[in-house]
C-alpha cells in the first residue's frame, strides 16, 4: 500500500495563478482532509469530506476549493494564488473505528506563491 | 470551541535524559487526544492516541502520555532521548462524539536532542 500520495511535491506559482493540488488513498478510508502548515501555527484545516460525496469547510477555507473525485481521491484547488497561501499543504485520510480514530498523512507539497 | 495549546515551542535536551513535552487542551464535550511526530521535510505520524480507557497511553519509539481530565492535558514523555527523536511534535483534539474527525492541532514542539 502506497498510503496518502499527494503531487506535485513543490510548486512555485505567481500571484493570480491556479494550481490543483492532487491527494489520492489506497487504504479505502470514508474521510479525507487538507490542511496547511505554517510556522508556529501548527497545522489548520482549509476543507475536508467526511465521506465521498460531500465537503465540508473547516478553518481557513477561503481562497481554496475542493472536489472528492470519488473514494480514494482529494483534490484542492488555489483559483488565483496569492502570497498568503504560500505554505505546505498536507492531505490526510482517517480510519474510523471503535478502537481506532487516527488520521493518516501525506508527505506534504511545498507551495510558493511570489 | 475547541483548542489546544503547546506550553513550549522548543525544548533542548540531552541525549539518553527525560523529556516532557506539554499540552492543554480546552473543550466543554468529551475529547480523543493524539500525539503525531513531523521528521524534518516529511509529512505526520501518529505516536499515540488516547480515545478511552487507561489514562496512560503508550505509543511508538518509547513514548507514553497520560490523559488528566481535572486538568484538561495531555503530556508527552520520555523516560530516555536518542538523537533520532529530534523533531517536531504535535498534539491534535478532536470532538468524541463527532462523525466528522477533524483535528485541532497545537502550535508544535520542537525536540533538540543533543549529543
Amino acid at each position: 500500500n502506497a498510503g496518502v500520495t499527494q503531487t506535485p511535491k513543490f510548486q512555485v506559482l505567481k500571484t493570480g495563478q491556479s494550481m490543483t493540488l492532487q491527494c489520492a488513498q489506497d487504504m479505502n478510508h470514508n474521510s479525507m482532509y487538507w490542511y496547511r502548515q505554517d510556522p508556529g501555527m501548527g497545522l489548520r484545516l482549509i476543507y475536508y469530506s467526511a465521506s465521498e460525496g460531500t465537503t465540508d469547510k473547516g478553518e481557513v477555507p477561503n481562497g481554496y476549493n475542493v472536489s472528492r473525485l470519488n473514494k480514494r481521491e482529494f483534490s484542492l484547488r488555489l483559483e488565483s494564488a496569492a502570497p498568503s497561501q504560500t505554505s505546505v499543504y498536507f492531505c490526510a485520510s482517517r480510519i474510523q473505528g471503535p478502537n481506532y480514530n487516527e488520521q493518516f498523512f501525506g508527505p506534504g507539497t511545498r507551495l510558493t506563491v511570489l | 470551541a475547541q483548542s489546544v495549546t503547546q506550553l513550549d515551542s522548543q525544548v533542548p535536551v540531552f541525549e539518553e535524559a527525560p523529556v516532557e513535552l506539554r499540552c492543554n487542551y480546552s473543550s466543554s464535550v468529551s475529547v480523543y487526544l493524539f500525539w503525531y511526530v513531523q521528521y524534518p521535510n516529511q509529512g505526520l505520524q501518529l505516536l499515540l492516541k488516547y480515545l478511552s480507557g487507561s489514562t496512560l497511553v503508550k505509543g511508538i519509539n518509547g513514548f507514553e502520555a497520560e490523559f488528566n481530565k481535572s486538568q484538561t492535558s495531555f503530556h508527552l514523555r520520555k523516560p530516555s532521548v536518542h538523537i533520532s527523536d529530534t523533531a517536531e511534535y504535535f498534539c491534535a483534539v478532536s470532538h468524541g462524539s463527532s462523525n466528522t474527525g477533524k483535528l485541532i492541532f497545537g502550535q508544535g514542539t520542537t525536540l533538540q536532542v543533543k549529543p
